[in-house]
């Protein structure tokens, strides 16, 4: 069964960081794109940001570049956001998703892990 | 960015009724629009992709149609799970954006 499993998120100082895991399986990790999406407490969805299968281009939504950053260990089929400089508007539950190749479209998404931006 | 709107924003139905989401996008995005479904407290599920392609699993009481920058998303006969939140997403350019999502909920 293909999944993906989200970890890290918590309760941070603004200003502060926070790095996300997400473990996949049941897939070959490698061959997929990988995305973080957000979703603010009662709000929408948010892309945040992607990576290519092998992990030579990454991609940003202009409200979290510079201060996030994506990456993968394809040894390890593990995806990662390092969250720095942490704002209040990032508090948010952060899903990661394995894109369809060539669909642009996010199946499946994992249960979501909550970061709160809060003194 | 390429901005979504769904209409309506919320909507009442019952069960057995059908039931049409529209997406509009502010400029063309081919055919680069899925749908997911979201209930409270999990993660969004893709019903439908590239416009009007079924993922596989899903009820055949899904459909979706449309290109350019109108779309549309249809429920044909609504069942007692199928009361959720809706999102359309493009995906023709970065980044990836999704309409506002729309609230059905039981009448």
């Amino acid at each position: 069964e293909v999944q993906v499993l989200e970890s890290g998120g918590g309760l941070v100082q603004p200003g502060g960081s926070l790095r996300l895991s997400c473990a996949a399986s049941g897939f070959t990790f490698n061959d997929y794109a990988m995305n973080w999406v957000r979703q603010a407490p009662g709000e929408g969805l948010e892309w945040v940001s992607g990576i290519t299968g092998r992990g030579h281009k990454t991609y940003y939504a202009d409200s979290v570049k510079g201060r996030f950053t994506i990456s993968r260990d394809n040894s390890k089929n593990t995806l990662y956001l390092q969250m720095n400089s942490l704002r209040a508007d990032d508090t948010a539950v952060y899903y990661c998703a394995k894109e369809l190749t060539a669909v642009g479209a996010f199946d499946p998404w994992g249960q979501g892990t909550p970061v709160t931006v809060s003194s | 960015d390429i901005q979504m709107t769904q209409s309506p924003s919320s909507l009442s139905a019952s069960v057995g009724d059908r039931v049409t989401i529209t997406c509009q996008a502010s400029r063309d995005i081919r055919n680069y629009l899925n749908w997911y479904q979201q209930k409270p407290g999990k993660p969004p599920k893709l019903l439908i992709y590239d416009a009007s392609n079924l993922r596989t699993g899903v009820p055949s009481r899904f459909s979706g149609s449309g290109s350019g920058t109108d779309f549309t998303f249809t429920i044909s006969t609504l069942q007692p799970e199928d009361f959720a939140t809706y999102y359309c997403q493009q995906y023709d350019n970065l980044p990836y954006t999704f309409g506002q999502g729309t609230r059905l909920d039981i009448k």
